[in-house]
């Protein structure tokens, strides 16, 4: 199975440009994330979903919006890119939002911002 | 405030040696710890915790939650260069929060 495809794999975009990272998922789980991931910061979430239809924000959501239309879907969207959301993008997933299923995350979106 | 601390930073071993990765937490709500291995891409899944003193293991690595003293280990015995990589762990909280540390860089020698 594919899991979780994300795309693009990179992208450079210049700043004040609009951009959407996709995120599928073929496992029918239930809650999504979008991570970023910084050196010497780690992993951080900016937004969840832990259905179809509702998102949450998470520790990093300035500059970012989200959208859950259906269970398989999470695209990210960057309103007007900034070189501050350059960084690894990765979107997860999970059985249930509950924190008791482990995150399965797809390969990752690198955006450099210019 | 949620945070997870890992240690060490970063490790170089020779192949054959065992490894010791450290991860505590302060979270509220704690539900699991889970540890993941990251290479070049993904994080890739390896334990989740939920119990203490119950030890996980999964061919040469296993890890071990105490809920009392808020911290986990991760084990890695006979170490091979495959193992180099970030490993990251993560407390869950709540209904939909994953805290990761920064992760501990292992380069392991030939």
């Amino acid at each position: 199975t594919a899991g979780i495809t994300q795309a693009p794999t990179s992208q450079i975009l210049a700043a004040g440009r609009s951009m959407t990272l996709r995120c599928t998922q073929d496992m029918r789980h239930n809650a999504m994330y979008w991570y970023r991931q910084d050196l010497g910061l780690g992993l951080r979430l900016i937004h969840y979903s832990n259905t179809a239809g509702t998102t949450g924000k998470g520790e990093v959501p300035d500059g970012y919006s989200v959208s859950r239309a259906n269970t398989d879907d999470f695209p990210l969207t960057l309103a007007s890119a900034v070189p501050s959301q350059t960084s690894v993008y990765f979107c997860a997933s999970s059985s249930y939002g509950q924190g008791s299923s482990p995150l399965h995350f797809g390969n990752g979106t690198r955006l450099t911002v210019t | 405030e949620d945070k997870v601390v890992q240690s060490p930073l970063s490790l170089v071993v020779h192949e054959g040696d065992t490894v010791t990765l450290n991860c505590s937490y302060e979270v509220t709500n704690f539900r699991s710890l889970l540890w993941y291995k990251q290479e070049k891409k993904a994080p890739t899944f390896l334990f989740m915790l939920t119990s203490s003193g119950i030890e996980k293991k999964s061919g040469r690595l296993s890890s071990i939650l105490d809920k009392k003293e808020l911290f986990s280990i991760l084990n890695i015995t006979a170490t091979q260069t495959g193992d180099s990589a970030i490993y990251l762990c993560a407390a869950a909280s709540g209904t939909y929060k994953y805290i990761f540390g920064t992760g501990t860089r292992l380069k392991v020698l030939a």
